[in-house]
């Protein structure tokens, strides 16, 4: 069965760091491009992190400099990096699987429950 | 403000016909970009409900149809459900990156 799971959020200060990590189980997570999609409250969807199956990645500009993507191949895994972290960043963060290809025509067909990042003081 | 275009709002009576506008631009939907369509039930992740403008994953009802043409695209439910009540939103990309409508809620009266 198709999965992926995320964890690592929770309450954290302004100006803290944070990793979120996504284990993915019934592919290889290098084999497709993935995603962190956050949804803040009363907002839209927003992909703020991509990573390639050639390991490119992009970042939107409201978190690059601050975020990063990563996956760890031998663990099936997807990490987020957050630091330099600001209200602005609460929201549920979603780990989704993108298609063998590119964003361009690939769907994200695969989603997480998420993982939610409070940054308050 | 999302680059791809959504109304806020629909609404519909149960088995009526409502759709969804994506207004894009030449630089995403225009330049021959696929749009795909997720649904996201209160409470839920996003769901893929349209894939590569008009194709719909296995187990999605036929009620949903996605159409594209020039630099916008539309969702169509028919026949319109009280379990429809959901966000719906477009993605397409643009500049090297993933993108989102700001997404459209629908009401079922």
């Amino acid at each position: 069965e198709l999965q992926v799971v995320e964890s690592g959020g929770g309450l954290i200060q302004p100006g803290g760091s944070l990793r979120l990590s996504c284990a993915t189980s019934g592919f290889n997570v290098s084999g497709n491009y993935m995603t962190w999609v956050r949804q803040s409250p009363g907002k839209g969807l927003e992909c703020v992190s991509v990573i390639y199956s050639g390991g490119r990645t992009y970042h939107a500009e409201s978190v690059r400099g601050r975020f990063t993507i990563s996956r760890d191949n031998s663990k099936n895994t997807l990490h987020l990096q957050m630091s330099s972290l600001t209200p602005e960043d609460t929201a549920v963060y979603y780990c989704a699987r993108g298609g063998r290809g590119s964003p361009k025509y690939y769907a994200m067909d695969v989603w997480g429950q998420g993982t939610t990042v409070t940054v308050s003081s | 403000q999302s680059v791809l275009t959504q109304p806020p709002s629909v609404s519909g009576a149960p088995g009526q016909r409502v759709t969804i506008s994506c207004t894009g631009s030449r630089s995403n939907i225009g330049a021959g970009y696929d749009v795909h369509w997720y649904q996201r039930l209160p409470g839920t992740a996003p769901k893929l409900l349209i894939y590569g403008n008009i194709n719909r994953p296995s187990g999605v009802p036929d009620r949903f149809s996605g159409s594209k043409s020039g630099t916008s695209a539309s969702l169509a439910i028919t026949g319109l459900q009280a379990e429809d009540e959901a966000d719906y939103y477009c993605q397409s990309y643009d500049s090297s990156h993933v993108l989102f409508g700001g997404g459209t809620k629908v009401t079922v009266l």
